[in-house]
This record gives C-alpha cells, structure tokens and sequence, in this order.
C-alpha cells in the first residue's frame, strides 16, 4: 500500500453512461496527477493539479473528461457518454511538488467500457 | 517512431541472474529518466530516479544513462521471483511529472 488511494478499483459500465473515479493522494502531498494506461502500454498523462488548481490538461483529454481536486485534498475525475474507447486503467499519482522521489502511485481504477 | 521505444519482452530469467533492462529514445531535450516497476493489477512504483548521464545504485538496482546515445538500463543483479513484474522506463526534459513519457513496458518474469 503507497498510501494513495482510488475507488472504484473496477468500473464495467455501459456506453454513453457517466463515471466518476475518486483518488485520496497522500496527505501532505501538494501536487496530484491522473494517467490513463491501456493494456500493453505505458501511463500517459492526462492532467495534473497543484494543491487546488488544476495547471495543465493533456489532448487526451477531451471535453468528455473533466477532473477536479475541491480543496487540494482528493481528486475526482469524471468521463461523460462514455465511449469504448474510454477503457483503460486509470491511474492517480501524488508528490510533493518538485520532489521525483516522492511520487507514489495509486492502484488504479479499471475501466471496461461495454 | 515513437519517443521512447523498449523490448516489451517477455523476458524469463532463472533466480539469482543478473538482468538488463534497457530503453532507446529519440530526444534529445531528455534529462531526466525514472524507472518504475508495476506489478500486475497495480500501479507503477518508482524504483531509480536519475538526471543527465552516469549510474546510479541503489541495492541490487543500478540505472545507466547514455545520452550520447540515447539509451538507458536498469540492471537488477541476484535478481528474485519477487522481481518479477513489468518495468518502465519514463523520461523527461524537465522534472516536471507533467511531461513524462513513459515507455511501454518490459515484461520480466523471474523463475525460480
């Protein structure tokens, strides 16, 4: 166990239905990240947020995607009319910023998109 | 091709064998490199965290950077089932998790 967290750990659900992940960062931690990972394939970043605000988002993420982290504590990222494409492993990862050796990564959440 | 290219293996070794690890990448900027392992069904762990070129050791672990020619290992010596896993390499220009490419990941099984 790093200490992140995410929930639900798997998700099947049916295209065009809305989803929503939830990810608890380690406390202290000021910079949280999200990351899709399909099968085969390395994480490749989606967003990323600094206490609150959320600096930078990736191409990747679409309009359909929309994250947010209230407080600078936990972070939700939501998918709408969600598509097969959509599946993959969704991972969350948290750092003090600036410092590499203190990212832990969260266990993912598995998204089956039917 | 892309930025980060890495055998996806799978890689069997007997217990005890020393192992290579390695990425090829096409820029550059690249300064930064990490290497993470995942275990099935759970996220990746950071294992090595290097800038620029030279080794790094950390226990049985050593990162190898070659920015000349563009390529990095991680060697895993008396190397344990427990090791058995799948291993990316990610780098960057800067340290900024934002801009991290990852590769796609070695498969590496440890038999014992």
């Amino acid at each position: 166990d790093t200490g992140v967290s995410q929930d639900p750990r798997h998700k099947i659900t049916k295209r065009g239905q809305n989803v929503t992940f939830r990810c608890d960062p380690i406390s202290e931690h000021n910079r949280l990240y999200w990351y899709r990972q399909t099968l085969g394939q390395g994480p490749e970043f989606l967003t990323y947020f600094q206490n609150e605000a959320q600096l930078e988002k990736s191409r990747l993420l679409s309009d359909r995607f929309s994250a947010e982290r209230p407080k600078g504590s936990f972070s939700t990222l939501e998918i709408q009319r969600t598509e097969q494409g959509d599946s993959a492993m969704y991972l969350c990862a948290s750092e003090l910023a600036g410092e590499r050796d203190t990212q832990y990564f969260g266990p993912g959440t598995r998204l089956t998109v039917l | 091709q892309k930025e980060v290219e890495q055998d996806p293996g799978p890689l069997s070794v007997p217990e005890g064998a020393i192992v290579s690890l390695n990425c090829t990448y096409s820029n550059s900027a690249f300064q930064y490199f990490m290497w993470y392992r995942q275990y099935s069904r759970k996220g990746p762990e950071l294992l090595m965290y290097t800038y620029s070129s030279g080794n790094k050791e950390d226990g049985r672990f050593t990162a190898q950077v070659d920015k000349s020619s563009k390529y990095i290992s991680l060697f895993i010596r008396d190397s344990q089932p427990s090791d058995s896993a799948t291993y990316l390499c990610a780098m960057s220009a800067n340290n900024y998790g934002q801009n991290f490419v990852f590769g796609p990941g070695t498969r590496l099984s440890v038999l014992p």
